[in-house]
């Protein structure tokens, strides 16, 4: 069974539109995060997630907004969508115990095509 | 400046050829990973090694902390080998990955 789950895989998306991206982890970790990775540039950091608080947001645009409903939970919701939001936003957890610096664990990933 | 430097961009290679894939990074790192990105996008973490040197299979990674750097051998390639390697070092509890290592392993 997957640990981590992103949904929807695929995502077609009209520019100015809203859209949730939904990710859920299994794995009992304390620590989630957002990364995005677009055609140009290598995967990148967008958010941190600690115990369902904002530890690092490194995303310029407040169109991005994570959103923690429970401990496993970290959706990503994006406004006012703009063409070159298109790219593959992956989800990522961690133990993160005593402010340590653990391995994160990857979901699949949802690409989003925004025409 | 990029943080994460790998090296070389692409390769190609005849199986059963090793490959030796490099990364450089620009600040001492919390934590050292190599991942595999298949063509179809999803990630696969390798190994974790922040010095030192680990083996998995066929796969050894050397991490020489001081000098930032680190190398990840691939012995005996196979087809199924095809596709993007990726570094990425912690800092602040967030990875920063490097661009990246295109493989493709040819019959």
């Amino acid at each position: 069974d997957p640990k981590i789950i992103q949904k929807p895989k695929y995502l077609v998306a009209v520019t100015g539109s809203e859209k949730i991206l939904i990710c859920e982890q299994y794995l009992g970790h304390n620590a989630m995060y957002w990364y995005r990775q677009s055609a140009k540039k290598p995967l990148e950091f967008m958010f941190s997630y600690s115990y369902q608080k904002l530890m690092d947001n490194q995303t310029a645009s407040s169109r991005f907004q994570p959103q923690s409903s429970k401990k496993n939970h970290l959706d990503l919701q994006i406004t006012a969508l703009k063409p070159d939001d298109s790219a593959t936003y992956f989800c990522a957890s961690s133990q993160e115990e005593g402010g340590r610096e653990d391995t994160q664990y990857f979901g699949p990933g949802t690409r989003l095509l925004v025409l | 400046g990029q943080q994460v430097q790998q090296s070389p961009a692409s390769l190609v290679l005849q199986e059963g050829e090793n490959a030796e894939l490099q990364c450089n990074f620009s600040s001492t790192a919390t934590q050292l990973q190599w991942f595999y990105q298949s063509p179809g996008g999803s990630l696969v973490s390798l190994l974790s090694n922040p010095s030192g040197t680990k083996h998995t299979g066929r796969l050894t990674s050397t991490t020489v902390t001081k000098e930032r750097r680190s190398s990840l051998h691939i012995s005996s390639s196979q087809t199924t080998d095809s596709g993007t390697y990726l570094c990425a070092r912690t800092g602040n509890y967030k990875y920063v990955f490097g661009a990246g290592t295109r493989l493709k392993v040819i019959a």
